[in-house]
């Protein structure tokens, strides 16, 4: 089975950092992209960042460059979000997704909720 | 960025009726759209990828239409199982972008 699990949500205050993660089981890891969506209380979806299957691609939104990397360890099946500077507005559930062939998102973790408070 | 408009923002249905989505964009998206489900407390669901194709295990009764700018989401005869959200996605563009999403209710 098909599975994402996610850990490393947590309260963190204004400037604060945390590392975001989701392993992977159930498929050849490495042969798929892989990418991080996140939903606001109560909002949509709002796409945040890609990686490509080897790792060597790299995409984030506008408003999260130069604060979140995205990266993967292939070997522990593993993918990262690390984010720093948090803002108030980076307050969200974090899903790591699975992107099949064509590139949509087939598979989803649970989710992992960030709160940047003070 | 690729806006993406959803309309109706709620709709109002019994079981059994059937439900029309649309979903419009800013700009020419081709055929790289999808729509997802997403129930209270659930993650997304990918329903139909490139506008029209039933992802795996999806029933018949979903079906996806239309390129460019305007797409239509329809759910033939509802089940209780489908009132939820759901939203478009494009994928022409960096950065992806979500439509806000319609929500379907039970009357």
């Amino acid at each position: 089975e098909v599975q994402l699990l996610q850990s490393g949500g947590n309260l963190v205050q204004p400037g604060g950092s945390l590392r975001l993660s989701c392993a992977g089981s159930g498929f050849t890891f490495s042969g798929y992209a892989m990418s991080w969506v996140r939903q606001a209380p109560g909002k949509g979806l709002e796409w945040v960042s890609t990686i490509s299957g080897g790792g060597d691609g790299t995409y984030y939104r506008d408003s999260v460059k130069g604060r979140f990397t995205i990266s993967r360890d292939n070997s522990k099946n593993i993918l990262y979000l690390q984010v720093n500077s948090l803002r108030v507005e980076d307050t969200a559930l974090y899903y790591c997704a699975r992107h099949q062939s064509s590139g949509w998102y087939d598979c989803w973790g649970q989710g992992t909720l960030v709160t940047v408070s003070s | 960025e690729i806006v993406l408009t959803q309309s109706p923002a709620t709709l109002s249905l019994s079981p059994g009726e059937r439900a029309t989505l649309s979903c419009r964009a800013s700009q020419s998206v081709s055929s790289s759209l999808a729509w997802y489900q997403q129930k209270p407390g659930q993650a997304p669901s990918l329903l139909i990828y490139d506008a029209s194709n039933r992802a795996t295990g999806i029933p018949a009764r979903f079906s996806g239409s239309g390129s460019g700018t305007d797409f239509t989401l329809i759910i033939s005869s509802l089940e209780p199982e489908d009132f939820a959200v759901y939203y478009c996605q494009q994928r022409s563009n960096w950065p992806r972008t979500f439509g806000p999403g319609t929500k379907v209710e039970i009357k």
